[in-house]
C-alpha cells in the first residue's frame, strides 16, 4: 500500500533563518506531488504541484520554493523565513491516473 | 469564481444528533467535490466524494447532498458520536488527466457533546 511521510512534525525557525522540509511517498510510481498551507479559518491553499522530476508548478507568489529531485521526493524550501511564513504545511499526492488526493500528517512551522 | 464557501465555521451537536455542513461554489467547470475531515495534529482524510452526475452519495452515516442548479452541497452526518468531533473541509476540482486542483472551504469545527 501506499504511504506519505512528512518531517519534521514541528519545526521552530528564527526569522532570517533557511526551511527544509521533505517529503517522500512510497508504494507508488510517478506521482503527483503537492505542497499545501493550512492557516486558521483559511483553510488548505495550494502553494506548489509536480507531476514529475523536476516538473515545480507555483500557485502563489511567496517566499517559498519547491524541488522534485526524485520521483518520490518532494522539498519545500526558503532561503530566508519570514514571520508571516508560520503554518502547517501539509504534502499530499495523487497517482498519475488522478486518484483522490492523499495528505500527510504535516508540520508545524513556527517562525520566531 | 475560484472560491469555495463553507458554513458554519463551527458546530456543536449531540451525541445521536444531525450535523450538517454546507458549501457553495461559483465555477460551473468543477466536477469533482471531495469532503476531508481533519484531526487535530493530523493531515486530512478523504472522507467521501461526488460528481455532478448524481444528486446523493450515501456511505455510512456520512451522505452529500448535491444541488447543482443552485451550485451547493452539503454534508450530513447522522447518528453524530463523540469519534466525529474533528474539523470538515468541502472541496472542489475540475477532474483532469495529470494532476488534481482542489479548491477547499475553510473548514468547519464539529465538537461532539455526550
Amino acid at each position: 500500500s501506499q504511504t506519505i511521510h512528512q518531517w519534521p512534525a514541528t519545526l521552530v525557525q528564527p526569522v532570517g533563518s533557511p526551511l527544509s522540509l521533505e517529503c517522500t511517498v512510497e508504494g507508488t510510481s510517478n506521482p503527483n506531488l503537492y505542497w499545501y498551507r493550512q492557516a486558521a479559518g483559511r483553510g488548505l491553499q495550494l502553494l506548489f504541484y509536480s507531476v514529475g522530476i523536476g516538473q515545480i508548478s507555483s500557485e502563489v507568489p511567496q517566499n517559498l520554493s519547491a524541488s522534485r529531485p526524485q520521483d518520490r521526493q518532494f522539498i519545500l524550501s526558503s532561503k530566508k523565513l519570514l514571520l508571516s511564513d508560520s503554518g502547517f504545511y501539509l504534502c499530499a499526492w495523487t497517482s498519475a491516473d488522478n486518484s483522490p488526493l492523499h495528505f500527510g500528517n504535516g508540520t508545524r512551522l513556527t517562525v520566531t | 469564481q475560484q472560491q469555495v464557501k463553507q458554513s458554519p465555521q463551527s458546530l456543536i451537536v449531540q451525541k445521536g444528533g444531525i450535523s450538517i455542513i454546507n458549501c457553495a461554489y461559483e465555477n460551473t467547470a468543477f466536477d469533482y467535490f471531495p469532503w476531508y475531515q481533519q484531526f487535530p495534529g493530523k493531515g486530512p482524510a478523504l472522507l467521501i466524494a461526488i460528481r455532478p452526475d448524481v444528486s446523493e452519495k450515501k456511505e455510512g452515516r456520512f451522505t452529500i447532498s448535491f444541488n447543482k442548479s443552485a451550485k451547493q452541497f452539503s454534508l450530513h452526518i447522522m447518528d453524530s458520536q463523540p469519534g466525529d468531533s474533528a474539523t470538515y473541509f468541502c472541496a472542489a476540482s475540475i477532474e483532469n488527466t495529470g494532476f488534481q486542483k482542489l479548491v477547499f472551504g475553510t473548514g468547519t469545527r464539529l465538537s461532539g457533546q455526550s
